[in-house]
């Protein structure tokens, strides 16, 4: 499986304003995901990050709020923008490779807004 | 879309015992469940995985089974350890280019020493 990262891997931060989460991948994969995890809750998909054009958004999740990057074969990009306490969650990006079903999560980052 | 249920929600066994969780899905076209553990903390794991050709597959104390017509898959865990305690999701999918992986909601399993 491939090596993920994230960072940063958690943040404290103020209502209103936005973080960016990185997510790195130590070789070329074909998906990358994007899920979101509330406190004690399931994995929720935000978005599918497509390589070279706009991300595919699940319903409830728009582009306004999350904007997704994803320049490369090996990293994208999630912000939570104009942050409400409710975003508070964990944010765990995924891969999966060209013929794979199996997705491989990152460590997550942990956000708490105040 | 895909609709995955789960149950338990919690689970508490004796060390030793088995621990089964069940799962039903919606979309009979769905081919592909994998499993997942989340320890506290940490991220979800891929444990182990069925596609819809097979009936049962084993790896040492855990096993998955499927039963395709009733639409419904289990993971079942043998010899329970404390470090087999953690959060559990079950998972469906249509495995053809990529499609939406649907999580169940999650089994909490406490294992007691």
């Amino acid at each position: 499986s491939a090596v993920i990262s994230q960072k940063p891997s958690r943040d404290i931060c103020q209502r209103g304003t936005s973080l960016t989460i990185q997510c790195q991948v130590d070789s070329q994969v074909t998906m990358m995901f994007w899920y979101r995890q509330q406190p004690g809750q399931s994995l929720t998909l935000i978005a599918t990050a497509n390589q070279g054009s706009e991300a595919t958004y699940e319903s409830g999740f728009v582009i306004d709020k999350f904007p997704i990057s994803r320049p490369n074969l090996t990293f994208s990009t999630l912000t939570v923008s104009n942050m409400s306490p409710e975003d508070s969650s964990i944010y765990l990006c995924s891969v999966s490779r060209d013929q794979e079903e199996t997705q491989y999560f990152g460590p997550g980052t942990r956000l708490l807004v105040l | 879309g895909e609709n995955v249920e789960q149950h338990p929600s919690t689970l508490s066994v004796q060390e030793g015992d088995s621990a089964v969780i069940k799962c039903t899905y919606s979309d009979s076209a769905s081919n592909y469940f994998p499993w997942y553990k989340q320890e506290l903390g940490k991220r979800p794991q891929l444990i182990i995985d069925i596609r819809s050709n097979v009936g049962e597959k084993k790896d040492q104390r855990i096993a998955v089974t499927l039963n395709k017509t009733a639409k419904h898959f289990s993971l079942h865990i043998t010899e329970t350890q404390p470090e087999d305690s953690a959060v559990y999701f079950c998972a469906a999918t249509l495995a053809a280019g990529y499609q939406k992986v649907t999580f169940g909601t999650g089994t909490k399993l406490q294992v007691i020493p």
